[in-house]
C-alpha cells in the first residue's frame, strides 16, 4: 500500500488558534482522503481529494493535495473545542484500499 | 454509524482461544473491511472483500481469518488467539461512488 507520513503527532492549542497537520509521501499518490476519530470514537469520513493543486474547504477546514500529489495538509482556522480528535490521512491504493497515516492527536485547551 | 454494526463491543479471552468478531451492514455495499487500531499506529488493513466471492489480505493478516457470509456480514476469527492481538478492531463499509469508508462502532479485544 502507499506509505505516508503525518505529522505532527500531537499537538496542543489554545482555543482560537489555528491547527495544520501534513501528510508527506515518498511516491505519488492517485487520491488521498481524510477521517477524523474523536476520543473513544471511530473514524468519520471528512473528504477525499483527487486532483493535482486541488483545496476543498468546509467551515473552517481547508484540505489541499499537493501540485505533484506526494503531499496533502488539512489547516483548521480558530479552533474551537469540538475539533478535538486524531486526524487521520489516508492514500487510496490501486485495488481501492486505504492505508491510514499514524494519525495527528489534536488537543483544544479552553 | 448505526448502518454498520459490530459484536461483541469488548471481549477479554485468553491466549489460544478461538474468537470471532462479527459485523454487519445495512448500507447494501459490496465492500468491506477490517482493520485493528493500536495506539500510535493507525488503523493497519487486516482483509477486505469487495463481494461475496471475493477476500483479500490486507497488510496484517498473519493470524487472522475471515468469512463473507453474505453481501451485508463480514466475520474476523482469531483462531488462536495471542496477547498482541490485543487491540481495538473496526469493520467498515465503502461507497463505491466515492470510495467513502463507513465505519462501525469498533470491538475492543484483550487477549491475556
Amino acid at each position: 500500500g502507499q506509505q505516508v507520513m503525518q505529522i505532527p503527532q500531537y499537538q496542543h492549542v489554545q482555543e482560537g488558534e489555528d491547527f495544520t497537520t501534513y501528510c508527506n509521501s515518498s511516491t505519488t499518490l492517485s487520491n488521498i482522503q481524510w477521517y477524523k476519530q474523536r476520543p473513544g470514537g471511530h473514524p468519520v469520513f471528512l473528504i477525499q481529494l483527487v486532483k493535482s493543486g486541488e483545496v476543498k474547504k468546509q467551515k473552517r477546514l481547508t484540505f489541499q493535495f499537493g501540485e505533484a500529489k506526494k503531499n496533502s495538509s488539512l489547516h483548521i482556522t480558530a479552533t474551537q473545542t469540538t475539533d478535538v480528535g486524531t486526524y487521520f490521512c489516508a492514500p487510496m491504493g490501486s485495488a481501492r484500499q486505504l492505508t491510514f497515516g499514524s494519525g495527528t492527536q489534536l488537543t483544544v485547551l479552553p | 454509524d448505526a448502518d454498520v454494526t459490530q459484536t461483541p463491543r469488548n471481549r477479554i479471552t485468553k491466549t489460544g482461544k478461538r474468537i470471532m468478531l462479527e459485523c454487519s451492514q445495512t448500507k447494501g455495499h459490496d465492500r468491506m473491511y477490517w482493520y485493528r487500531q493500536d495506539p500510535g499506529l493507525g488503523l493497519r488493513l487486516i482483509y477486505y472483500s469487495f463481494d461475496v466471492k471475493d477476500i483479500n489480505k490486507g497488510e496484517i493478516s498473519d493470524g487472522y481469518s475471515v468469512s463473507r457470509q453474505a453481501q451485508a456480514k463480514f466475520s474476523l476469527s482469531l483462531e488462536s488467539a495471542i496477547p498482541n492481538q490485543t487491540a481495538l478492531y473496526f469493520c467498515a463499509t465503502s461507497d463505491p461512488s466515492n470510495n467513502e469508508q463507513f465505519f462501525g462502532p469498533g470491538t475492543r479485544l484483550t487477549v491475556l
